[in-house]
């Protein structure tokens, strides 16, 4: 059974500038989430899909970040600027009725 | 919000010797998950606990829930080098099934 996907696994970018991080979660699987991780920390939910609706975004910085799961499948966050303080790595996660979660890889974002 | 720390924050033991790492969080929890994070890796489920007071071992992992439900351990027994990582527990308030609230991680460093 394949894993979670995420791509792309490292990003440099300048500050102001877009970026988007793009999660494939497992078949069948109808809860994604997105975390943010920041270094000596453990992760912080963004956003938590079931299928595509978008149940709890209540950490989500709506004025730069967006997250869109088309079709409930695979689902993309997006920054837009980004900032400084936006460095970290961002993991996608995927479950089935909420219980055990299985994370991806991760993207690790700098900016700069 | 709902807060869950973790003691201690670090540990560095010699090999053989044992291992407990304690989660605290503010609210109670529906039920506990732990996870295990290696260096540069992403965090892999472990186990669930989900009645007060339950207690589940896998090999020489031993996981405790508190009575109250709002504290948990995880002991290693005899640590071998391949336990080497961070520890996190998490757990979602009652009620709040799929929002997982992460602790701060316990880091384990074990050597020789």
């Amino acid at each position: 059974e394949a894993g979670v996907v995420q791509s792309p696994r490292y990003k440099i970018i300048e500050k102001k500038q877009p970026v988007a991080f793009w999660c494939n979660p497992i078949s069948g699987h109808n809860t994604l989430y997105w975390y943010r991780q920041n270094l000596g920390q453990g992760p912080e939910l963004l956003i938590r899909y079931e299928n595509e609706e978008a149940v709890d975004d209540s950490q989500l910085p709506k004025d730069r970040f967006s997250a869109e799961r088309l079709k409930g499948v695979d689902s993309t966050l997006k920054i837009q600027p980004a900032e400084l303080g936006d460095s970290a790595v961002y993991l996608c996660a995927s479950s089935v009725a909420g219980v055990e979660q299985y994370f991806g890889p991760g993207t690790r974002l700098t900016v700069t | 919000g709902q807060q869950v720390m973790q003691i201690p924050q670090y540990q560095h033991v010699q090999e053989g010797e044992d291992f407990t790492t304690y989660c605290n969080s503010s609210t109670t929890l529906s039920n506990i998950q732990w996870y295990k994070q290696r260096p540069g890796g992403h965090p892999v489920f472990l186990i669930q606990l989900v009645k007060s007071g339950e207690v589940k071992k896998q090999k020489r992992l031993t996981f405790q829930f508190g009575e109250a439900k709002k504290n948990s351990s995880l002991h290693i027994t005899a640590t071998q080098t391949t336990d080497v990582g961070t520890y996190f527990c998490a757990g979602p308030k009652t009620g709040t099934a799929s929002k997982l609230t992460f602790g701060t991680g316990t880091r384990l460093q074990v050597t020789l």
